[in-house]
């Protein structure tokens, strides 16, 4: 039982490539998020899906797009990668029942953007 | 709109010695809170939820309404402890919204 799974774990871009970063979660959990963390901001949305087949922005959702693939694989994207984009992704997983539940996380990814 | 404040960037203090890690909440409505904590190469984890009022690691927290408040409690410090430590909120039906954090670093 793996829990949240993201690939790549690091990840060094020039401005302006473009990346998918990868998440998958083997809990049977609804719910999915990808969030960033920033030296001295904590921890920000930037999207979410409530249930597969749905997909809503978060608190930072600009220069990326998503993609809940099936129940168990929510992706991430940049299409013109940016050096305000470098930072910690991590990608999160909650159970069904609520969209509140406790997040399971992956390991995350280490983007630099040069 | 849902705000977590954490004060502190970084809290020091020494083995054995209490701690109180800060949380204050902005919600309009009821809310519920969670501590998370991040260990030094590992993942993201639940430390404890408010609704479940027990107690983790010995670390205690209890939602003050009045206060809005949400504070992190260990009356005994251990080198362990020294770790990221997230204070969350999550209103009805909303994602969770983290505070920026604050580093615990316990001192031998």
């Amino acid at each position: 039982n793996a829990g949240v799974t993201q690939t790549p774990k690091f990840q060094v871009l020039k401005t302006g490539q473009s990346m998918t970063l990868q998440c998958a979660q083997d809990m049977n959990h609804n719910s999915m998020y990808w969030y960033r963390q920033d030296p001295g901001m904590g921890l920000r949305l930037i999207y979410y899906s409530a249930s597969e087949g749905t997909t809503d922005k978060g608190e930072v959702p600009n220069g990326y797009n998503v993609s809940r693939l099936n129940k168990r694989e929510f992706s991430l994207r940049l299409e013109s990668a940016a050096p305000s984009q470098t930072s910690v992704y991590f990608c999160a997983s909650s159970s069904q029942d609520r969209i509140n539940s406790p997040l399971h996380f992956g390991n995350g990814t280490r983007l630099t953007v040069t | 709109a849902q705000r977590v404040t954490q004060p502190e960037k970084l809290l020091s203090v020494f083995k054995g010695a209490p701690v109180e890690l800060k949380c204050n909440y902005s919600y309009s409505g009821s809310p519920e809170l969670f501590w998370y904590v991040q260990y030094s190469r590992q993942r993201l984890q639940l430390l404890l939820r408010h609704i479940s009022r027990e107690s983790i690691k010995g670390f205690t927290a209890d939602l003050n309404k009045g206060e809005t408040s949400f504070h992190l409690k260990k009356p005994f410090a251990q080198e362990e402890d020294s770790a990221m430590y997230y204070c969350a909120l999550s209103g009805r039906d909303t994602p969770l919204v983290f505070g920026k954090g604050t580093r615990l670093s316990v001192i031998a």
